[in-house]
């Protein structure tokens, strides 16, 4: 079935440095990538996302890459600051699949960022 | 506050039992879905509805069941309660069918004892 795979698990970096977390997705027909961060206590917040027309999208600190042949894509967080710890998900999904409208997600990324 | 209303934000309740998790989708949205998120298993989809039909269905046990009304808030029946129902429900929502950008609710912690 689908699968969407995660790396790392956890990731510490010090404020200011960047954090790169990287997924993995199975299924040929997906062509949307969120990204969500869920801070503790909350639901997961939509932070960016992008479109498997498009290789790439920025969004202040944030930006996301896509490769479809590899079916990889990554989340980079420059100049990080300690609101930015969090567990951060990425998910996959066809859009106007039907029966397979769901978002499939990863495991998730601890990112914990130390003053 | 991201517009999903999720009711109660805590349930303790026994084996064997039976609990209604209540969604209300952000204002505008027909969709509705609902995740459950455990240690173990992270975002796990259940089921989908748009505009109170069922719309996409994962991985929901037998002993679970949903609805979406006509004024478009959704419940998520839980029965026969087992310890290893003990996880988070989310209920996330959307315009349309597609999961584009859906938004997420604050959640219920169910614990089972």
């Amino acid at each position: 079935g689908e699968n969407v795979e995660q790396h790392p698990s956890t990731l510490s970096v010090q404020e200011g440095d960047s954090a790169v977390i990287k997924c993995t997705y199975s299924d040929s027909a997906s062509n949307y990538f969120p990204w969500y961060k869920q801070e503790l206590g909350k639901g997961p917040q939509l932070i960016i996302d992008i479109r498997s027309n498009v290789g790439e999208k920025k969004d202040q600190r944030i930006a996301v890459t896509l490769n479809k042949t590899a079916k990889h894509f990554s989340l980079h967080i420059t100049e990080t600051q300690p609101e930015d710890s969090a567990v951060y998900f990425c998910a996959a999904s066809p859009l106007y699949g039907g029966a397979t409208n769901k978002l499939i997600f990863g495991t998730g990324t601890l990112l914990a960022v130390q003053p | 506050d991201s517009g999903v209303t999720q009711t109660p934000k805590h349930l303790i309740t026994a084996t064997g039992q039976r609990v209604t998790l209540r969604c209300s989708p952000r204002s505008g949205d027909l969709s509705v879905y609902w995740y459950q998120q455990s240690l173990d298993q992270g975002l796990q989809f259940l089921i989908q509805y748009y505009n109170g039909e069922e719309r996409a269905k994962g991985n929901i046990l037998e002993r679970f069941s949903a609805q979406q009304f006509p004024d478009l808030h959704s419940e998520l029946n839980l029965s026969s309660l087992e310890l290893g129902d003990s996880a988070l429900y989310f209920c996330a929502s959307s315009v349309d069918p597609a999961p584009y950008g859906y938004t997420f609710g604050s959640g219920t912690r169910l614990t089972v004892v």
